[in-house]
């Protein structure tokens, strides 16, 4: 089943604590994004990856790194979270070019106390 | 920088009732897509719908359709024959066609359908 998976899916941790969240895709899609979503606000983009060892800024990238050392993994790290980083995580994939539909993860409910 | 608006934070709809979402957005390019993702409480986004700017004919996907008003920059979802499943927050996006992950996403509107 092509899916993009996302974990954990909840996670609560405090002010400081470095933690990594989890996003693997089996489409062999060549890009990949991590948004987060906050109410009144919808989803911004924080960083995305065009393929292995190519990433770049989204809109919302302070206090993130990401890396992409293969093709279906692509993790987002918070290297010292802070509370105003308690949001919805979504990871997603596409083909890209004029395939244009983008497959979304579950999603990971993260809140830093 | 392309912008994405929704208006409407909430909104509601009787069930079998028609409703429709509104979306506009900001852009200087000619060609572009723009979707429409539906996110029910299990907080899976899940495509609807989608329109590629070049294409004059609105899209359809049974009782979902949309109308694209390219000059107005303007791209509404009509639900027709509401149901309760239909219940879920609903997000306008925006792609660029030379992106090919970015998707500028609007604020939302939760739609809720009474029974």
């Amino acid at each position: 089943e092509a899916q993009v998976t996302q974990n954990p899916r909840y996670l609560i941790t405090v002010t400081g604590k470095k933690l990594t969240v989890t996003c693997s895709q089996n489409m062999n899609h060549e890009y990949m994004s991590w948004y987060r979503q906050d109410p009144g606000l919808g989803l911004r983009q924080i960083y995305y990856s065009m393929n292995v060892e190519v990433t770049d800024k989204g809109d919302v990238p302070e206090g993130y790194k990401v890396s992409r050392k293969e093709k279906r993994n692509f993790p987002l790290i918070l290297e010292s979270p802070s509370p105003n980083q308690t949001s919805l995580y979504f990871c997603a994939s596409s083909l890209g070019g004029m395939n244009t539909e983008a497959f979304f993860g579950q999603g990971t409910r993260l809140t830093v106390v | 920088a392309q912008t994405v608006t929704q208006s409407q934070p909430e909104m509601s709809v009787q069930e079998a009732e028609t409703v429709t979402l509104s979306c506009t957005y900001d852009t200087s390019e000619s060609d572009y897509y723009l979707f429409w993702y539906k996110q029910p409480p299990s907080r899976q986004m899940i495509l609807v719908i989608r329109q590629e700017a070049y294409k004059q004919q609105n899209a359809t996907e049974n009782r979902f359709s949309v109308n694209f008003q390219k000059a107005a920059k303007s791209f509404s979802l009509k639900i027709s024959d509401s149901q309760l499943g239909d219940a879920a927050m609903y997000f306008c996006a925006y792609r660029r066609v030379t992106s090919g992950s970015r998707l500028t996403f609007g604020e939302g509107t939760q739609l809720t359908v009474n029974p």
